[in-house]
């Protein structure tokens, strides 16, 4: 069973600039989330997918938007950069969405880094 | 308010000791799903232990359990026998259901474990 697999696994771009970061689901998994871990903090929920719909959105601006494909693999943009968006993102997946004590499986992160 | 709060910014243990990570939350809704995860140097978060809202007993999963108080609104992470590989970065984190069915997750700041010979 192959886990949840994220690329690159780094990353830099300048300020203004866009990236694209992609991710793989668990097999069998048909939900991603993605989180933004900054230095020294704890991750921050961005949106999840849930069959191919996002079903959740955590408190990030529209630049921020996301795709999840008929495999459920999924893919992160971000327009616009600040050096703010400097940061780990993880993504993860799940089962299903429908459950509070649905298991998440997280990838390594790709590490952004915006000059 | 912090939804999650870990106030131990860092933990030293011994080897073979128990330690204990505090984490208190802060929710008005009656059904959440409190969660810890690992994450070593690498940066892979894993999944340790999970107590529903509504569970009697507290949740153990091998040398994990967890020491939940609701009336406190406290969900600690207790650690058995520490291990050289239990040094690590540990997260506390609250699943809550949102107005629109959704779950939405809010995680803690993090204790850093370092486990010593």
């Amino acid at each position: 069973e192959t886990g949840v697999t994220q690329s690159p696994t780094h990353l830099i771009k300048t300020r203004g600039q866009q990236v694209t970061l992609r991710c793989s689901s668990q097999s069998g998994h048909n939900t991603v989330s993605w989180y933004q871990q900054a230095l020294g903090q704890g991750p921050q929920f961005i949106f999840q997918y849930y069959r191919e719909e996002e079903n959740g959105r955590g408190n990030f601006p529209p630049r921020f938007s996301g795709l999840q494909f008929p495999n459920y693999s999924s893919e992160l943009n971000v327009n616009a950069l600040e050096l703010d968006d400097s940061a780990l993102y993880l993504c993860a997946s799940s089962l299903t969405s429908g459950a509070l004590g649905e298991t998440q499986y997280f990838g390594p992160g790709t590490r952004l880094l915006v000059l | 308010a912090q939804k999650i709060t870990q106030t131990q910014p860092g933990m030293f243990v011994q080897e073979k000791e128990a330690v204990t990570l505090d984490c208190t939350y802060d929710t008005s809704d009656p059904s959440y799903g409190l969660f810890w995860y690992k994450q070593p140097s690498s940066g892979e978060m894993i999944f340790l232990i999970y107590q529903g809202s509504y569970d009697q007993q507290n949740a153990t999963e091998g040398r994990y359990s967890l020491n939940f108080q609701k009336a406190r609104k406290s969900a600690n992470l207790v650690i058995s026998a520490s291990q050289l590989g239990d040094s690590a970065m540990y997260f506390c984190a609250m699943r809550e259901v949102t107005s629109g069915g959704s779950y939405i997750p809010t995680f803690g700041r993090g204790t850093s474990l370092i486990v010593h010979p």
